[in-house]
């Protein structure tokens, strides 16, 4: 079974204060898949990162960092210097290596509030 | 930059009715989903599609439901017979053949059964 949990339901910060989302999976399957969606109060769902199991490498995007542990089944989400812009919930996702087409399994979300 | 687009933005529909939400996913793209998300709760999964047929479908994914891809760029989610526990967003995503794991998803097509 592929599970996610974002156990962070709501965070605050003020801006320019670094925060990190955490995420912790579980699956069975070898190669499996990491994701993170941002979804702004607009609705839509980005695409932030991909992460394959087999990748360990943490990756760093700007103000973005993740950082993947297999040993903990974690994939957190950092936000360095945060900003007003960042406020939106943050999913977390699975897709296990069956298939393809495998469906993504979603946490419940962080709902990230920055304050000016 | 290419991306999924759905319409309409909002429905309200009445109990029993059938309703179409419509995606138009990035051209190049292969594989089509669906995904529905409960006011405040999670995205779940409803339904994967490829070469004009169902890959895989959840539990949610019942005999009210059905997909088409109509034409070569609109791919259609189809309740029969709507419920109030399907007021929801409904997302569609596309993703292609060569990132096959990332997937696009659109803005959303909010529905209100009343």
């Amino acid at each position: 079974a592929q599970k996610v949990t974002q156990a962070q339901t709501e965070i605050s910060v003020v801006e320019k204060e670094d925060v990190t989302l955490d995420c912790v999976y579980e699956t069975r399957d070898t190669t499996y898949y990491l994701f993170w969606y941002k979804q702004p109060p607009s609705g839509e769902l980005v695409f932030l990162i991909r992460r394959n199991s087999f990748d360990e490498q943490n990756e760093i995007s700007g103000r973005y960092s993740w950082n993947f542990q297999k040993s903990t089944s974690s994939f957190n989400f950092t936000i360095t210097a945060s900003q007003v812009v960042d406020s939106a919930v943050y999913f977390c996702a699975l897709k296990g290596g069956g298939s393809t087409l495998g469906r993504l399994y979603f946490g419940r979300g962080t709902q990230l509030t920055v304050w000016p | 930059e290419p991306e999924v687009t759905q319409t309409p933005s909002h429905q309200v529909t009445q109990m029993g009715q059938e309703v179409i939400l419509r995606c138009v996913p990035i051209s190049n793209h292969l594989y089509f989903y669906w995904y529905r998300q409960i006011l405040g709760q999670k995205v779940e999964f409803l339904v994967s599609f490829y070469n004009n047929e169902i890959s895989e479908k959840s539990e949610i994914f019942d005999d009210q439901f059905s997909v088409e891809r109509p034409d070569g760029s609109n791919f259609t989610l189809k309740i029969r017979s709507t419920k109030l526990e399907d007021s929801a967003m409904y997302f569609c995503a596309s993703s292609d053949p060569g990132t096959p794991y990332e997937q696009y998803f659109g803005p959303g097509t909010r529905l209100t059964v009343t």
